[in-house]
């Protein structure tokens, strides 16, 4: 299975402030997606990060909120725009397409605070 | 829309004693169920899909169509079973375009 890294790990951040996060894998891979967890909650996906044009995003998401980046293969960014506190939540990206399955493997997560 | 459903948060069981983790969904065309799991500070990962039709840990998972359920089920739980548990649902044959919808989770606590 593939490697797959998140930055930050975890971010503790002030309402109105944007934050980045980056997914990182050691392979090529087909798709990635991004999820959110919000506290108590199931995972829920928030787009599909298309390599070199722009993310699918699912209902009740938008690209002015969580803009995403997908420059090649192997890496993506996903930014969490003007945050409030509802906001907080892991953030988790999956990817599938690489290493001869279609499994989808997830990444260890970025847990943001937002106060 | 499509939508899995786990009713218990937590499922508390003794070492040695059954496991059954309930799963229903709706979903109007053909499915493809998951079960993933994720122990303590460790990532979510894979532990079943119907297709495959395996048995990994000991756990199966049978997907009925019928009462449209796909239940986890273990003989002799083990204390190493202790985590959390999500079941999922992405369309039949969307291979690594899979979307997958998770249900909210049950927590397994496996006790002496």
């Amino acid at each position: 299975s593939a490697v797959i890294s998140q930055k930050p790990s975890r971010d503790i951040c002030q309402r109105g402030t944007s934050l980045t996060i980056q997914c990182q894998v050691d392979s090529q891979v087909t798709m990635m997606f991004w999820y959110r967890q919000q506290p108590g909650q199931s995972l829920t996906l928030i787009a599909t990060a298309n390599q070199g044009s722009e993310a699918t995003y699912e209902s009740g998401f938008v690209i002015d909120k969580f803009p995403i980046s997908r420059p090649n293969l192997t890496f993506s960014t996903l930014t969490v725009s003007n945050m409030s506190p509802e906001d907080s939540s892991i953030y988790l990206c999956s990817v599938t397409g690489g290493f001869g399955t279609d499994t989808q493997y997830f990444g260890p997560g970025t847990r943001l605070t937002v106060l | 829309a499509q939508r899995v459903t786990q009713p218990e948060k937590l499922l508390s069981v003794f070492k040695g004693a059954p496991v059954e983790l309930k799963c229903n969904y709706s979903y109007s065309g053909s499915p493809e169920l998951f079960w993933y799991v994720q122990y303590s500070r460790q990532r979510l990962q894979l532990l079943l899909r119907h297709i495959s039709r395996e048995s990994i840990k000991g756990f199966t998972a049978d997907l009925n169509k019928g009462e449209t359920s796909f239940h986890l089920k273990k003989p002799f739980a083990q204390e190493e079973d202790s985590a959390m548990y999500y079941c999922a649902l992405s369309p039949l044959g969307a291979g690594t375009a899979s979307k997958l919808t998770f249900g909210t989770g049950t927590r397994l606590q496996v006790t002496l």
